[in-house]
């Protein structure tokens, strides 16, 4: 079965700090891949996707993924957060064979201190 | 055009009581999936349709969620009897295939709390 995992489940950093959240995911077929935010009280949103093409994916707000397959990796970045990056984020993943239902990472929570 | 929206936004019964929870698709979305997150872990999936079928349930807890969506538009989710472990949040996504690819949207979830 799919699976997918988070390195951290809190991330505390001061702002202009550089962000990077480590997702993995065990599948070895064609995977689709999806990071998630959720703001404080607010619905989840979509950051950003790869389905395929150019391993490195931007997203909203300055975010940027990149797949490297090799490594069953898609880790977000960002090069300076904002204390309005606070939030909690999700890695997920879903692939065509298990009709595209997603399997989400535990989530992270982070932690911009003004 | 309207997001996913989810009814109600939060629920507190006791155990034993039934509870429907309902969620709306951003229009035109034949894909409607259930996701519940237990508190401290990871978001789960639930169940599957694609317009009024049910394509996917195998993530159903058990014989007491009943999930419908009639007529393929808005989708409902009854707990009954709820038991003290059916508390979470319960999220509802919906998409639409485009080209062989999937973005699901999400709701705003529905905060269910059994006493």
């Amino acid at each position: 079965a799919q699976s997918v995992s988070q390195h951290n489940h809190h991330v505390i950093l001061s702002e202009a700090a550089s962000l990077e959240l480590g997702c993995n995911y065990s599948y070895g077929g064609t995977v689709n891949l999806f990071w998630y935010v959720q703001y404080p009280g607010q619905h989840l949103q979509l950051l950003l996707k790869y389905f395929s093409g150019d391993p490195l994916v931007k997203g909203i707000k300055g975010f940027e993924a990149e797949f490297i397959k090799s490594k069953f990796s898609f880790n977000l970045r960002k090069p300076s957060v904002q204390w309005s990056d606070t939030a909690e984020y999700f890695c997920a993943a879903s692939h065509k064979a298990a009709g595209n239902k997603l399997t989400f990472g535990g989530g992270t929570r982070v932690l911009v201190k003004p | 055009e309207a997001g996913v929206t989810q009814f109600p936004s939060h629920s507190v019964i006791e155990k034993g009581q039934t509870v429907t929870l309902r969620c709306d698709p951003i229009s035109g979305h034949d894909n409607l999936y259930w996701y519940r997150r237990v508190m401290g872990k990871e978001i789960k999936f639930l169940l599957h349709f694609v317009k009024e079928s049910k394509q996917d349930e195998s993530g159903m807890p058990n014989n007491r969620f009943l999930a419908e969506r009639t007529g393929g538009t808005y989708s409902t989710l009854k707990v009954q009897p709820a038991e003290l472990e059916d508390s979470g949040v319960y999220f509802c996504a919906s998409s639409q295939l485009r080209g062989g690819q999937e973005t699901q949207y999400f709701g705003p979830g529905t905060r269910l709390l059994v006493l």
